[in-house]
């Protein structure tokens, strides 16, 4: 079973501009999440998307973007970059339906997407 | 805020022994963790959880241990191994099934030949 695959894997940009990254969860799993990991700051959760819907968000500000489609990927934007948005962005997937037994709290994640913003 | 942390950011043990890495938690109302291992270049990788009914979990090579009444989490992994150098997290949530977790700021494991 192929793992969590994201996409770029490292990109540089620079103040201003706009970046999506992309996320392929695991075949079957309908919960995507994003963490944005900072030496500072370490792993900080951003949103989580289940049946294209965000379930939850973190702290972050509207620059922060999701979305996921019907096929369970998911894509994460963030516009107007700054200094501070240089990271490792992760997206984690997992097994997850509507029903509490069956779900598993297990998150695989990816290798990340690596943004630098100069 | 919900805060986790771990108590030492480094620690180095001898190829063979045991080790034991140790998380404080904030949040009473947490009631799931997990212990994640995150190789250089890697995303994390899910080692072992517990649920807050449960004081003691084991799994192969290693077992968690939780003391809710002090909000201390810890990591024990037993014979350890040059591939078990890593950095450690341990991360929570208030409701299982939820995929936001709140991430300690992680253990460096190196361990030595």
């Amino acid at each position: 079973k192929a793992g969590v695959t994201q996409t770029p894997r490292y990109l540089i940009k620079t103040r201003g501009q706009q970046v999506t990254l992309s996320c392929s969860p695991i075949s079957g799993h309908r919960s995507v999440s994003w963490y944005q990991q900072t030496p500072g700051q370490g792993l900080q959760f951003l949103f989580e998307y289940f049946s294209e819907t965000q379930r939850n968000k973190g702290n972050f500000p509207g620059r922060f973007s999701g979305r996921q489609f019907s096929n369970s990927r998911s894509e994460m934007n963030v516009s107007t970059l700054e200094l501070g948005d240089s990271a490792l962005y992760l997206c984690a997937s997992s097994y997850r339906s509507r029903s509490p037994l069956e779900t598993s709290g297990e998150l695989f994640f990816g290798e990340g997407s690596r943004l630098t913003v100069l | 805020g919900e805060s986790v942390g771990l108590h030492l950011p480094t620690l180095s043990v001898q190829e063979g022994d045991n080790s034991i890495i140790n998380c404080a938690y904030s949040n009473s109302a947490s009631d799931y963790f997990i212990w994640y291992k995150q190789e250089s270049g890697k995303g994390p990788q899910f080692i072992i959880d517990i649920r807050s009914n449960m004081d003691k979990r084991q799994g192969q090579r290693v077992t968690v241990l939780l003391n809710k009444t002090v909000k201390h989490l810890s990591l024990q992994i037993a014979a350890t191994q040059p591939g078990d150098s890593a950095v450690y997290f341990c991360a929570e949530n208030n409701n299982f099934g939820n995929e936001k977790l709140t991430f300690g700021t992680g253990t460096r494991l190196t361990i030595i030949p």
